[in-house]
């Protein structure tokens, strides 16, 4: 069965940067992207972006852009997801996520999901 | 941006007893070409990620229980649940897929009565 496994929760200053990572197995991972969600505590999903697992190609949210970086080593089949200038506004878990299917492609609905990391942002 | 707007923020539901949620997105996410509605519904239980129930709108997952349905099409869906059971309590998000930015209704949190 395909699995994301996410790195555990993390505890930031405002202004600094936190890496979270989303270690995938049980299917090649350069078949398929990953995206990120996030989510604020007691609020909805927000999409963040896109990284291919094939090349790297990413699609970010305009929110975000200039802020992350998704980046991805196929060697250990593990995508990884950079935030920067974190202020309180940034606290939430971030999730990965696989879309359903076969195929490869940003647009798509998320089918496998990672257990969620919390970042917590506070002085 | 296409934006998703769910309706009831929340509902409260006996046993048994049907729950309906709407979803209405600000452009049609019927895609032409292949005839098929982008839009997805999610279950989200308290500390866990959603999880994918109905796919194109109306295509249930693989083990979701029959209950639960997806219709609509072009702008207006809905998620019906005949006849809620305790496990259901959840909050249901619906997503679009025609387009990026990806983006997600606000949720509706479903409570038993």
């Amino acid at each position: 069965q395909f699995q994301l496994e996410q790195s555990g929760a993390e505890l930031r200053k405002p202004g600094a940067s936190v890496k979270v990572s989303c270690k995938t197995s049980g299917y090649t991972f350069t078949n398929h992207g990953i995206t990120w969600v996030r989510q604020a505590p007691g609020q909805g999903l927000e999409w963040m972006g896109w990284i291919s697992g094939y090349n790297g190609n990413t699609r970010y949210a305009e929110k975000f852009q200039g802020r992350v970086t998704m980046t991805t080593d196929t060697s250990t089949s593990t995508a990884y997801m950079e935030l920067r200038s974190l202020t309180s506004d940034d606290t939430a878990v971030y999730f990965c996520a696989r879309r359903p299917d076969s195929k490869y492609g940003v647009v798509s609905s998320l089918g496998y999901w990672g257990q969620g990391t919390l970042v917590t942002v506070s002085s | 941006d296409i934006v998703m707007t769910q309706s009831p923020d929340s509902l409260a539901v006996s046993l048994g007893e049907g729950a309906t949620i709407n979803c209405k997105s600000s452009q049609s996410i019927l895609y032409t070409p292949n005839n098929k509605n982008h839009l997805a519904w999610y279950q989200q239980k308290p500390g866990q990620p959603p999880k994918l129930l109905i796919d194109w709108a109306s295509t249930r997952e693989s083990g979701v229980p029959d209950r639960f349905s997806g219709s609509g099409s072009g702008t207006d869906f809905t998620l019906a649940i005949s006849s809620l059971q305790a496990e259901d309590v959840a909050v249901y998000y619906c997503q679009q897929y025609y387009d990026t930015p990806l983006t997600f209704g606000g949720g509706t949190k479903v409570e038993i009565k």
